[in-house]
């Protein structure tokens, strides 16, 4: 079955350390894959995405994602998080066609929790 | 900027009762999607549409009606409110071929 999973459901750094919010997913087709972030009382957005090439894509704000096929991951990284960076971290998949947003499969979410 | 307005923001009804959840985008874009958000389950898709008066079914329909009116505006109905269908609501829009979704800021509907 095609699933995301987001292993850890909240992590707490400190401001100034590095982060790593880990994704993995299960898709037996081309995966396309996105990293969307949730502030307090506001709706996603998009953070990252990947569909091809580089394997590390950059996003806003200092995050990047590496994609690992052999590994089936995309993880999310921040070399040195800022306590607003304090936000639900959703990792989804496309099991449809690039553009059609109705097959996104979502995770659970990561909530993040930085500490000045 | 892409723009999702969606209201009211906090709703809470009776079981049994009425409830019609509003959503405006003015981003020009063709798709809209409703999903509920809930913990430990995270986002899932209720109803979307391709354009005005285009209705898809998503992944969790039940108990729930959609319309789309105009290009601009998508809207849910609960009919007969239930107490399950406590939740946060998001509304959301893409583009034709675009892989960005834009939310609102939800709705928060509390069903007792």
């Amino acid at each position: 079955a095609q699933s995301v999973t987001q292993p850890d459901a909240r992590v707490t750094v400190s401001e100034g350390a590095s982060l790593q919010l880990r994704c993995k997913y299960s898709y037996s087709g081309t995966p396309y894959l996105f990293w969307y972030v949730q502030y307090p009382r506001q709706g996603l957005q998009l953070l990252l995405k990947y569909y091809s090439g580089d394997p590390v894509v950059q996003g806003v704000n200092g995050f990047e994602a590496e994609f690992i096929k052999s590994n089936s991951s995309f993880h999310l990284r921040k070399a040195s998080v800022h306590w607003s960076d304090s936000a639900v971290y959703f990792c989804a998949v496309s099991a449809g066609n690039v553009g059609d947003n109705s097959k996104l499969i979502w995770g659970l979410g990561t909530s993040l929790v930085v500490n000045p | 900027e892409a723009a999702v307005t969606q209201s009211p923001r906090n709703k809470v009804t009776v079981t049994g009762g009425n409830v019609t959840l509003s959503c405006r985008q003015t981003n020009s874009h063709n798709y809209m999607y409703w999903y509920r958000q809930d913990t430990g389950h995270g986002l899932r898709l209720i109803h979307y549409s391709y354009g005005a008066g285009n209705l898809q079914i998503g992944d969790v329909p039940d108990g729930y009606k959609a319309t789309r009116t105009t290009q601009e505006d998508f809207f849910l109905l609960l009919e007969l409110a239930s107490p399950s269908q406590t939740s946060l609501y998001f509304c959301a829009s893409s583009g034709t071929g675009d892989t960005e979704v834009f939310f609102g800021k939800g709705t928060r509907l509390t069903v007792v």
